[in-house]
């Protein structure tokens, strides 16, 4: 079955630090891929998406991320965290066959930044 | 507010009660979905409406689930005989397009 994997659960920073956060996903085919952030005590909301074109995305806050095809990876960048980065990280993806059309989600990434 | 909404924001249920779980999707939106997630997990798949037709609903987990859409806005998870691993936040998210969503913030709900 297609899946998706964040390797980091927990991610502690200091604020200014530079942050990555991988995302790989099992699936050959044509993807949309897509990063979500959960603030403490808030909703889902998305930070960026791709669908096509350019394979470095920017998205809300100073977030960015990079589709490398032959690798199968989303991962989110940022050069310069702060405290209000703290959140927990979803990376998704919609895989473009015939299974459906649902966001399968990595397990998340908890990211704190320490002031 | 403009967003989705879902009630209640918390629920304990006891064991083998059932239960009603209420999404009310931003107005105008045609797709609609249902996620569980489950603690330290991120959401998996229920279920997907596209207006009032339930176009998928592989992802739920037993025939305990059901999940309805009658007008094409409002819709409701209902679970019937619930059960301890049924303990989740569920996530209901709509979209004017397949490929977004909007997430409301989740009923979490609690079988003691």
């Amino acid at each position: 079955a297609q899946s998706v994997s964040q390797h980091n659960h927990h991610v502690i920073l200091s604020e200014a630090a530079s942050l990555e956060l991988g995302c790989n996903y099992s699936y050959g085919g044509t993807v949309n891929l897509f990063w979500y952030v959960q603030y403490p005590g808030q909703h889902l909301q998305l930070l960026l998406k791709y669908f096509s074109g350019d394979p470095l995305v920017k998205g809300i806050k100073g977030f960015e991320a990079e589709f490398i095809k032959s690798k199968f990876s989303f991962n989110l960048r940022k050069p310069s965290v702060q405290w209000s980065d703290t959140a927990e990280y979803f990376c998704a993806v919609k895989m473009n066959n015939n299974a459906g059309n649902m966001l399968t989600f990595g397990g998340g990434t908890r990211l704190m930044v320490k002031p | 507010g403009a967003g989705v909404s879902q009630s209640p924001r918390y629920k304990v249920a006891k064991r083998g009660q059932d239960v009603a779980l209420r999404c009310d999707p931003i107005s105008g939106h045609v797709s609609l979905f249902w996620y569980q997630q489950a603690l330290g997990q991120g959401p998996e798949f229920l279920t997907y409406f596209q207006n009032e037709a339930q176009l998928d609903k592989s992802g739920l987990p037993s025939d305990r689930f059901f999940a309805e859409r009658p007008e094409g806005s409002v819709s409701t998870l209902k679970i019937q005989r619930t059960q301890q691993e049924d303990s989740a936040v569920y996530l209901c998210a709509s979209g004017m397009r397949i490929t977004e969503a909007f997430f409301g913030q989740g009923t979490r709900l609690t079988v003691v």
